[in-house]
């Protein structure tokens, strides 16, 4: 069993529409939550990162931990079409090493 | 542009073949990151150096080796490769060797034929 599981998609959505994307994971030691955005041919670049369970919110997107659950998930509202993109989530308990999600490719369609 | 140099863009060899791959910095980074990402196995986190020492492995072979020289660049170094060794590799970035923001390359497309 994977450490972290993402569905890969794809997710194809109107613009305008609210996205959800979800990882889960199975080591509960996992304090730190990230998420990175990777576009086509380019490396992955940290959109936000939580610590432990809650929301976190930053303009359009929001991150959300619930740590009970094993389950993080990242809200992207009033979705654009720049936001296409592949999404990797990532945690990790000592900062050394990183486990990332195999990522959810997102199409935003105008 | 993270500021983080990766270079070649894109290597072609053989199998059985070395390779070394090559990463900069940011200016003032201190800890460097390698990752392998291929299509069936995602992103992996391969090795961690933070200031010239080895600080974390992950699933790195016995066949790859790295290591961050005195102006911390560093050098991922590939032998005997196999075709299963295609992959992008990345290299990352941060300024501690805690940290949860690291920036990533754009990565060298290797692929083995």
């Amino acid at each position: 069993q994977k450490e972290v599981e993402q569905d890969p998609g794809p997710l194809s959505v109107p613009e305008g529409a609210i996205v959800s994307l979800n990882c889960t994971y199975s080591n509960s030691a996992f304090q730190y939550f990230m998420w990175y955005r990777q576009y086509s041919r380019k490396g992955p670049e940290l959109l936000m990162y939580t610590y432990s369970s809650g929301n976190k919110e930053d303009g359009r997107f929001t991150a959300q931990v619930d740590k009970s659950s094993k389950y993080i998930s990242l809200f992207i509202r009033d979705s654009q079409p720049s936001d296409s993109a592949t999404y990797l989530c990532a945690m990790t308990y000592n900062f050394n090493k990183f486990y990332f999600g195999s990522g959810t490719k997102l199409n935003v369609k105008p | 542009d993270s500021g983080v140099t990766q270079t070649p863009k894109h290597l072609i060899t053989a199998t059985g073949q070395r390779v070394t791959l090559r990463c900069s910095p940011r200016s003032g980074d201190l800890s460097v990151y390698w990752y392998q990402q291929s299509l069936d196995q995602g992103l992996q986190f391969l090795i961690q150096y933070y200031n010239g020492e080895e600080r974390a492995k992950g699933n790195i072979l016995e066949r790859f080796s790295a290591q961050q020289f005195p102006d911390l660049h560093s050098e991922l170094n590939l032998s005997s490769l196999e075709l299963g060794d295609s992959a992008l590799y990345f290299c990352a970035s941060s300024v501690e060797q805690l940290n949860t923001e690291a920036f990533f390359g754009q990565g060298t497309r290797l692929t083995v034929v």
